[in-house]
């Protein structure tokens, strides 16, 4: 069956990184597009970042662009996630999850989710 | 970006109601619309996707319905179980945007 278990999450103060993980199993990784969405406290869901599924294509909100980078390792079945300059407003739980397309871009629907690894951003 | 418009933020019912939820989009985004459940500490879990399709092995008293910039989503009988807060999600144009939420309880 298809897993998708995050790791990574902690405690960090503003201005670091810190990278996160997601380890697939129970599919073939290169096959499908993935994502990451988060959830600030007692918020929405927001998309973060998404990655076709050959690496080649990669999209961000504009909240995180050109501080987060998405990346893929299909020898690993890992997804990463590498947040830089961390600001108080990341502060989420954040999610991997699969897409149901393999392109990004013609992607967008979810059909698996891991259960979060928690990223708290403070002095 | 296409903002989703969520209603209600939260609703209270008993075991057995019908309970529906809206999702209203501020451009027409066809029937590319997804609804997930979500309990706290759980991955979300896909119920509806195009709108109306039900995902495999989700319980047929979950629908949906709509097209365009409105969308319906239905529990028919409400179960204790489902309990949860629900989330509509577009999928037409990136970004894609989720709805506010809507916290279903039982009365």
């Amino acid at each position: 069956q298809v897993q998708l278990v995050e790791s990574g999450g902690g405690v960090v103060q503003p201005g670091t990184s810190l990278r996160l993980s997601c380890a697939a199993s129970g599919f073939i990784f290169s096959h499908y597009a993935m994502q990451w969405v988060r959830q600030a406290p007692g918020k929405g869901l927001e998309w973060v970042a998404a990655i076709s599924g050959d690496g080649t294509n990669k999209y961000y909100a504009d909240s995180v662009k050109g501080r987060f980078t998405i990346s893929s390792d299909s020898s690993k079945n890992t997804l990463f996630l590498q947040m830089n300059s961390l600001r108080a407003e990341d502060t989420a739980v954040y999610f991997c999850a699969r897409d149901t397309a393999s392109v990004a871009a013609r992607g967008g629907l979810i059909d698996y989710w891991g259960q979060g690894t928690l990223v708290t951003v403070s002095s | 970006d296409i903002q989703m418009t969520q209603s209600p933020s939260s609703l209270s019912a008993s075991v057995g109601d019908r309970v529906t939820i809206t999702c209203q989009a501020n451009q027409d985004i066809t029937n590319s619309l997804s609804w997930y459940q979500h309990k706290p500490g759980k991955a979300p879990n896909l119920l509806i996707y195009d709108a109306s399709k039900l995902e495999t092995g989700v319980p047929s008293r979950f629908t949906g319905s709509g097209y365009g910039t409105h969308f319906v989503f239905t529990i028919s009988s409400l179960q204790p179980e489902d309990i949860a807060t629900y989330y509509c999600q577009q999928y037409d144009h990136l970004p894609w945007t989720f709805g506010q939420g809507t916290k279903v309880e039982v009365k």
